[in-house]
């Protein structure tokens, strides 16, 4: 089944503690994007890549980084998490043809940073 | 991308045609009207999207008007499990993948 998969789907964690959520994608896509939704504010995309190796800033990217070193994968790193970054956490991916393409969303992280 | 006007919040009976409109009076020519919709706390579901036709498919019918000024996202036999927010998007297809979902319309399906 063609899908997005994120983990953990509810963290919680501490000021300053190092943390990681993983994103995989079994579509071969060339795309994938990080965003963050809190309420009011609807969903913001943090980062996102266009190929392995190639990423960019999205509209909220402070506090968190990405890589890509393998296409199915797009780790979102939080180096010292804040109680400002606790939200629930949308990977996205999507061919490559063209941004007329859909995108495919994953289930979500809800993470809390106490 | 040009900025879309939602109904905060529709209801809709179960088995009934849910007709939710947008407002995108300033599109331009080379713009799609997508829509997404987010069940409660879940990644936003794909559901249609396009350019001036009429479109269909096996979610739901997008009926765009023909000076594309607004257009109608159709549930033929709206469930329960339609209940969800529904995100009418604008894009341009060269303006990247990044969506603007907005506050969208929170459509309540009741038995």
């Amino acid at each position: 089944e063609a899908q997005v998969t994120q983990n953990p789907r509810y963290l919680i964690t501490v000021t300053g503690k190092k943390l990681t959520v993983t994103c995989s994608q079994n579509m071969n896509h060339e795309y994938m994007s990080w965003y963050r939704q809190d309420p009011g504010l609807g969903l913001r995309q943090i980062y996102y890549s266009m190929n392995v190796e190639v990423t960019d800033k999205g509209d909220v990217p402070e506090g968190y980084k990405v890589s890509r070193k393998e296409k199915r994968n797009f780790p979102l790193i939080l180096e010292s998490p804040s109680p400002n970054q606790t939200s629930l956490y949308f990977c996205a991916s999507a061919r490559g043809g063209g941004s007329n393409e859909k995108l495919f969303f994953g289930s979500g992280t809800q993470l809390s940073v106490l | 991308d040009a900025k879309t006007t939602q109904p905060p919040s529709m209801d809709c009976a179960e088995g009934r045609a849910a007709n939710l409109p947008c407002n995108h009076s300033t599109i331009s020519g080379n713009e799609y009207v997508y829509w997404y919709r987010q069940i409660h706390s879940q990644g936003p579901q794909y559901i249609i999207h396009g350019l001036k036709n009429n479109e269909t498919n096996e979610m739901a019918s997008l009926i765009i008007t023909e000076d594309r000024k607004s257009s109608t996202l159709i549930l033929p036999h709206a469930t329960l499990r339609d209940t969800a927010v529904y995100y009418c998007i604008v894009r341009a297809s060269n303006s990247g993948y990044a969506l603007n979902f907005g506050k969208g319309t929170s459509l309540l399906v009741t038995p």
